[in-house]
């Protein structure tokens, strides 16, 4: 049973730069959830897809954006790259809209420069 | 809003020594309550869980019990090991009345290191 993936593991940009990070949910799963972590911080809540939907945002700048494809796996996307942007990308996955615990994926460490 | 405060690290402990790690958190209604670990370079396994008023989350000899009355998660293991070395998250998560989901709220983590 393959877990949450994320592709690609690393990625230097240069800052006013555009990434997208991608992610695949762990099998069952239909709800993905993405968390920016900063060195030596706690993730922080970025979005949440549901039903090719975003369902919640945390205090993120519209800078970063967001899709689910009819296959539940998901991509960020941010835009105009800052060096505060440097972080951990953590992409999550659950089933449904219900409290259940959600399962990480490696993550995607992105460095701006 | 949701917070969840964790003591501060490193803790640095010998091995076969008694682990606590205090967790306290602020949440409107009825959260859920985790435990994530997360080993150096690597993402976040969960660890145990809670979804009630005492009740208590165990796993790999961690265990945590939920006390709504403290408001407090606090993990504990009898016996720790060089290989627990790591950090530690504490999360609650509010079910998200508009909207439907879920979130989860971290705190700050805690690193524990465990010498022979």
């Amino acid at each position: 049973d393959a877990g949450v993936t994320q592709s690609p593991t690393h990625l230097i940009k240069t800052r006013g730069q555009q990434v997208t990070l991608r992610c695949s949910p762990k099998s069952g799963h239909d709800t993905v959830s993405w968390y920016q972590q900063a060195l030596g911080q706690g993730p922080q809540f970025i979005f949440q897809y549901y039903e090719e939907e975003e369902r919640q945002r945390g205090n993120f700048p519209d800078r970063f954006s967001g899709h689910q494809f009819p296959n539940y796996s998901s991509e960020l996307n941010v835009n105009a790259l800052l060096l505060g942007d440097s972080a951990l990308y953590l992409c999550a996955s659950n089933r449904g809209q219900g409290i259940y615990e959600q399962y990480f994926g490696p993550g995607t460490r992105l460095t701006v420069t | 809003g949701d917070s969840v405060t964790q003591m501060e690290g490193p803790v640095t402990l010998s091995e076969e020594a008694f682990l606590t790690i205090n967790c306290t958190y602020t949440a409107t209604g009825y959260p859920s309550l985790f435990w994530y670990v997360q080993y150096p370079g690597e993402g976040l396994q969960l660890l145990l869980k809670a979804t009630k008023a005492d009740d208590k989350g165990s796993n790999k000899g961690f265990e945590a019990t939920y006390r709504k009355e403290t408001t407090s998660f606090h993990l504990e293991k009898g016996s720790v090991q060089v290989s627990d070395s790591a950090v530690y998250f504490c999360a609650l998560s509010a079910h998200i009345l508009t909207g439907g989901g879920n979130k989860l709220t971290f705190g700050t983590g805690t690193q524990l290191k465990v010498e022979l």
